[in-house]
């Protein structure tokens, strides 16, 4: 099975920037899916197709895809960005294809 | 305006039935395909079945294959998650998402618990 690797968690301070990774085996030839989860919430799209932000995702996120690892960058964090964030790609290769990262909880200074 | 309602979840004892309903509106939902996905207390997301746009195509999970059966009723606007011989391992808020292409879930209901004890 396919395996995404996320750090548990992330702190950054406001107005900074926090980088989230997601690591996995050639992952820069599939497509990667971001979610932001607050506490208590459903997850929400904040990134599909590697780079691309659903309507109504501030600018301040984005995304990048290449090699082994995928990453999801918030410029200007906000306390509002406190939340979970997971990585999903799904797997062609295998029957079982949903693939989703353990988490990454962001903690807001 | 989009929106997909759970229902179903519940206390059952290990070993019991539950059958999950995911109700669809504001979308053509026999258009896209859809995805039911649990998150354990504390734990991260967990991909559990697709079913395709016309219920063609059908994947599991490897913990839940052969006790779970994901189905869909077009003209119902229904998505379905028959659960047997459930575990205590299968505790979860149970979501069902709408995909599209490589995404498991463009949009999210607010999820239905399960809960599995004696």
């Amino acid at each position: 099975s396919y395996v995404l690797t996320q750090p548990p968690s992330v702190s950054v301070a406001p107005g900074k920037t926090a980088t989230i990774t997601c690591g996995g085996n050639n992952i820069g030839s599939k497509s990667v899916q971001w979610y932001q989860q607050k506490s208590g919430q459903a997850p929400v799209l904040v990134i599909s197709y590697d780079v691309e932000r659903p309507s109504g995702i501030p600018e301040r996120f984005s995304a990048s895809n290449s090699g082994n690892t995928a990453t999801l960058t918030i410029s200007r964090v906000e306390a509002g960005d406190e939340a979970d964030y997971s990585c999903q790609v799904w797997d062609t290769t295998t029957d079982h294809p949903g693939v989703f990262g353990g988490g990454t909880k962001l903690t807001v200074l | 305006q989009m929106q997909l309602v759970e229902s179903g979840g519940g206390l059952v004892k290990p070993g019991g039935s539950l059958r999950l309903s995911c109700a669809a509106s504001g979308f053509i939902f026999s258009d896209y395909s859809m995805n039911w996905i649990r998150q354990a207390p504390g734990k991260g997301l967990e991909w559990i079945s697709h079913i395709s746009t016309g219920g063609g195509t059908i994947y599991y999970a490897d913990s839940v294959k052969g006790r779970f059966t994901i189905s869909r009723d077009n003209a119902r606007n229904s998505l379905y998650l028959q659960m047997n011989n459930l575990r205590a391992e299968d505790k979860a808020i149970y979501y069902c998402a709408r995909g599209q292409g490589y995404i498991l879930g463009d949009y999210w209901g607010q999820g239905t618990p399960v809960t599995v004890s004696s």
